[in-house]
């Protein structure tokens, strides 16, 4: 089955600086991956996510890049803010209709 | 996006005693739904998928006696632990599917605390 790797599993920055969290899949017939972010004591919200026929889609501060060839995709948060604290969850699919197989989780800390 | 939305938010119960758990498409009909399970600072661990009408499909090693789902309509999914103990004590988290115009998007629910004494 698919196997989602999630790096690194924990990231501290700076207020302002950017956030990079990268994923790897297994199964080159997976073709959604969603990003969620998911608060202390709260249900995963999500925040991004792309479909394999795009490289690159982007929300503000936002964006997720995809390469297929090397199976990973990659979060990156521009000029964080303390709200950006939280953890991150990637996650990969096949077809519509299939289950989410997500990584381990980023928790990510922004320092004021 | 989506709402979805869980009942109770945080429920305490004494071992041996069952729990329902209610997750609800607010502004959406949801033929699938999906259970989750959330140990601390653990990733999220399906546990079943819920169609609307049929019985659940279980994950591998999720007692399907001990955790009842039934997915009555397309708003209303439901989880009920039975017989508790305090090993079930986690965040359950619901989920639904939402279909969009090229596939589906899932949203989560903002989870069930669970605490078995």
């Amino acid at each position: 089955g698919e196997n989602v790797e999630q790096h690194p599993s924990t990231l501290s920055v700076q207020e302002g600086d950017s956030a990079v969290i990268k994923c790897t899949y297994s199964d080159s017939a997976s073709n959604y991956f969603p990003w969620y972010k998911q608060e202390l004591g709260k249900g995963p919200q999500l925040i991004i996510d792309i479909r394999s026929n795009v490289g690159e889609k982007k929300d503000q501060r936002i964006a997720v890049t995809l390469n297929k060839t090397a199976k990973h995709f990659s979060l990156h948060i521009t000029e964080t803010q303390p709200e950006d604290s939280a953890v991150y969850f990637c996650a990969a699919r096949k077809a519509a209709g299939n289950k989410l197989t997500f990584g381990g989780g980023t928790r990510v800390l922004v320092k004021p | 996006g989506a709402v979805v939305s869980q009942h109770p938010s945080r429920v305490i119960c004494k071992s041996g005693t069952s729990v329902k758990i209610e997750c609800r498409s607010l502004d959406f009909q949801a033929t699938t739904m999906f259970w989750y399970r959330q140990f601390p600072k653990q990733s999220l661990m399906l546990m079943a998928t819920s169609n609307e009408g049929s019985k659940a499909t279980y994950e591998q090693g999720v007692e399907k006696d001990k955790f009842l789902i039934n997915h009555a309509s397309l708003t209303l999914s439901t989880l009920t632990v039975t017989s508790a103990h305090p090993e079930d004590s986690s965040f359950y988290i619901c989920s639904a599917r939402v279909p969009t115009g090229v596939g589906d998007t899932q949203y989560f629910g903002p989870g069930t605390r669970l605490t078995v004494l």
